[in-house]
């Protein structure tokens, strides 16, 4: 599965759109982006997943940039709730289904 | 999404000793996960459980230490065989409903080694 580099750690503010850059330029043609985020205590969420059209969905928009090589997720209007660790992941459909975590960027709306 | 249950959620347990975590679904799924995440680390996967055979081990995690039981569609167990205070983290299973479908996640269980 290809690398993805985030930064460590951003804040946002309570209310804004909150943008959360990926990098990903080893990506290969069958890999997508995924989106987990790690609320403390508690287990990874999923948020959104994509190949190279934009999505969206209740929860974020995704953002993939025509060469594949960066995404950027969309928190539409923070909130405080969504104060966490957010996981950019590239991975193969199907590919056993195995997820592999980097460091993510811990996010931390502000009110 | 499937509804997934850890038990026990926490447990403070003494070196040398084994603790066996369940992981319960509320619904069939396709393939089960066991994670684990050391403090202040990201999740490094352990193993993909099996339905009725051996789990597949990543590099680094192997049976002896993590025996890991799938006897049905729904239920799984993580061992964790002669615990030290290394072993100390949280155990996270996880779940996919079917074929290609996102990972969903429990809460894990926090386990403290003394």
């Amino acid at each position: 599965d290809a690398k993805t580099t985030q930064p460590p750690s951003m804040d946002c503010a309570e209310g804004r759109a909150a943008n959360l850059p990926c990098n990903h330029s080893t990506i290969s043609g069958n890999e997508y982006v995924y989106w987990y985020r790690q609320i403390h205590s508690q287990g990874p969420q999923y948020i959104i997943h994509g190949l190279k059209n934009n999505e969206t969905n209740e929860m974020a928009s995704l953002i993939i940039t025509e060469d594949r090589k960066s995404s950027t997720l969309i928190l539409p209007h923070a909130t405080l709730r969504d104060t966490a660790v957010y996981y950019c992941i590239v991975r193969v459909w199907a590919a056993g289904n195995k997820l592999t975590f980097g460091g993510g960027t811990r996010v931390l709306v502000k009110p | 999404s499937a509804v997934i249950s850890q038990k026990p959620s926490r447990d403070i347990c003494q070196r040398g000793t084994s603790l066996t975590i369940q992981c319960q679904v509320d619904s069939q799924v396709t393939m089960m996960f066991w994670y684990r995440q050391q403090p202040g680390q990201s999740l490094t996967l352990i193993a993909t459980a099996n339905q009725g055979s051996e789990a597949t081990y990543e590099s680094g995690f192997v049976i002896d230490k993590f025996p890991i039981s799938r006897p049905n569609l729904t239920f799984s167990t993580l061992t964790v065989s002669n615990m030290s205070p290394e072993d100390s983290s949280i155990y996270l299973c996880s779940v996919v409903e079917e074929g290609g479908q996102p990972q969903h996640f429990g809460d894990g269980t926090r386990l403290s080694i003394l």
